[in-house]
């Protein structure tokens, strides 16, 4: 099995801040990685696909980068909208998702 | 425009069954892998299965092999979650969504449906 952890597990930021969320793996997963944004009450949403490609319709201040063991998601400057749990996904074995980053208001 | 539309959930007693549905719009529902994927309350997000276009190929997760049996009917554009033996900790917000498959090793959930809620409890 594939472990992914992230970090932090939580943040508190504010409106306009850079963020950053890192996203490790157990194992080398080349760059198949991917990353989803869960607000409560709504449909998850992915944001970033093979470790840095923007899906269509995701806002260009979130990008992901990395390949290997490591991988970062970084929203560029927080938007009120972009309060919400992110999750990094890979699709070697399972478990599958990473346990989450809660980013809230500051 | 992508939707899926869960429905079927409910509350249920432990050991008992219940079945899932989600219905698929807005692009070509048999030319997609699709699954679902659960989360607990309070706990993060949980792959729980998927199935191959022509339902050729089923996959689980370990906690559910055996009890929960996914399905498709293309002709309806609709996708299925059998779920027998239910426990106390199938309690949970199930998700249907749509893949995008590559490779066996190179996939990921591209449209996600608003979740329906399963609780088994007596």
């Amino acid at each position: 099995d594939i472990q992914m952890t992230q970090s932090p597990s939580s943040l508190s930021a504010s409106v306009g801040d850079r963020v950053t969320i890192t996203c490790r793996a157990s194992h080398s997963i080349s760059n198949y990685l991917n990353w989803y944004q869960h607000r409560p009450g709504k449909a998850p949403k992915l944001l970033i696909y093979d470790a840095s490609s923007l899906q269509s319709g995701v806002p260009s201040r979130f990008s992901g980068s990395g390949s290997g063991t490591d991988f970062t998601l970084t929203i560029s400057s927080l938007q009120p909208e972009d309060f919400a749990t992110y999750y990094c996904q890979q699709s070697y074995s399972h478990p599958l998702f990473g346990p989450g980053t809660k980013v809230d208001i500051k | 425009e992508v939707q899926l539309v869960e429905s079927g959930g409910g509350l249920v007693q432990p050991g008992r069954s219940l079945r899932l549905s989600c219905a698929a719009s807005g692009f070509t529902f048999s030319n997609y892998w699709m699954g679902w994927v659960r989360q607990a309350p309070g706990k993060g997000l949980e792959w729980v299965a998927n199935i191959k276009q022509d339902g050729s190929e089923k996959y689980y997760v370990d906690s559910v092999k055996g009890r929960f049996t996914i399905s498709r009917d293309n002709a309806k554009n609709s996708l299925y979650l059998q779920m027998n033996s239910l426990r106390a900790e199938d309690t949970t917000v199930y998700y249907c969504a749509k893949l995008v498959v590559v490779t066996a090793t190179r996939w990921y959930f591209d449209y996600w449906g608003q979740g329906a809620l399963v609780t088994v409890s007596s």
